[in-house]
């Protein structure tokens, strides 16, 4: 089955902890993003990687961190510098150019 | 200005009406536009995208206004399960950007019986 996959579907943090959120894509894509969305509003775009061992910031990029050591693999990691880490984070990948396509996404909790 | 812009709503219809959403976008230099749909508490999904010359697929047709700056989706016989939020999306940056895409707050949408 060809998709995107992220895990875990939940995930419960203390406060000044890392965390690293998984997504891994079979599709063949070249481009990968991470977005987050809060409670009744948009996403709003994290990190993007278009290429093995490249990635961009993206709007809300402090806090975060990725790797994109495979091309199947885009790895988040919330650090403790992530003033509201709080929020459902999805996965995305795409062709170049084309449509974007979304995993199930991680609902993080920190308290 | 937000990049893109939509009325959030909600919309309230009841089953098999027509209803219409508009999404405005600021860069005119936008190439890519789309429109997602997003259940509670899931990933979003795409709808279609949205062609120069408008598209249909079953009941949804989306039309694309350059002069005007907006996106539309238009809904026929609306079904209970058409319940969702929908997303307006655009390449805001324009040109050939890699997939880079502005998401709208979305529009949400309520059929009722």
């Amino acid at each position: 089955d060809g998709g995107i996959t992220q895990s875990p579907k939940y995930l419960f943090r203390k406060e000044g902890q890392n965390v690293t959120l998984s997504c891994e894509q079979n599709l063949n894509h070249d481009a990968m993003y991470w977005y987050r969305q809060d409670p009744g509003q948009g996403l709003r775009l994290i990190y993007y990687s278009q290429i093995v061992n490249d990635f961009q910031k993206g709007d809300i990029a402090e806090g975060y961190s990725v790797s994109r050591e495979k091309k199947e693999s885009f790895p988040l990691t919330v650090t403790s510098a992530q003033k509201n880490p709080t929020a459902f984070y999805l996965c995305a990948s795409s062709m170049r150019g084309y449509e974007q396509y979304f995993g199930p996404g991680t609902r993080l909790t920190v308290t | 200005r937000k990049e893109v812009e939509q009325d959030p709503g909600p919309f309230n219809v009841p089953e098999g009406a027509t209803v219409a959403f508009n999404c405005t976008y600021s860069n005119s230099a936008s190439q890519s536009f789309f429109w997602y749909r997003q259940d509670c508490r899931k990933e979003p999904k795409l709808l279609m995208s949205v062609y120069s010359s408008g598209n249909e697929d079953g009941r949804f047709t989306a039309q694309l206004n350059r002069a005007s700056q907006y996106i539309s989706l238009l809904i026929r016989d609306s079904k209970l399960s058409d319940s969702a939020t929908y997303l307006c999306v655009v390449n805001i940056r324009g040109g050939t950007s890699y997939g880079e895409l502005t998401f709208g707050q979305g529009t949400i949408l309520t059929v009722h019986p």
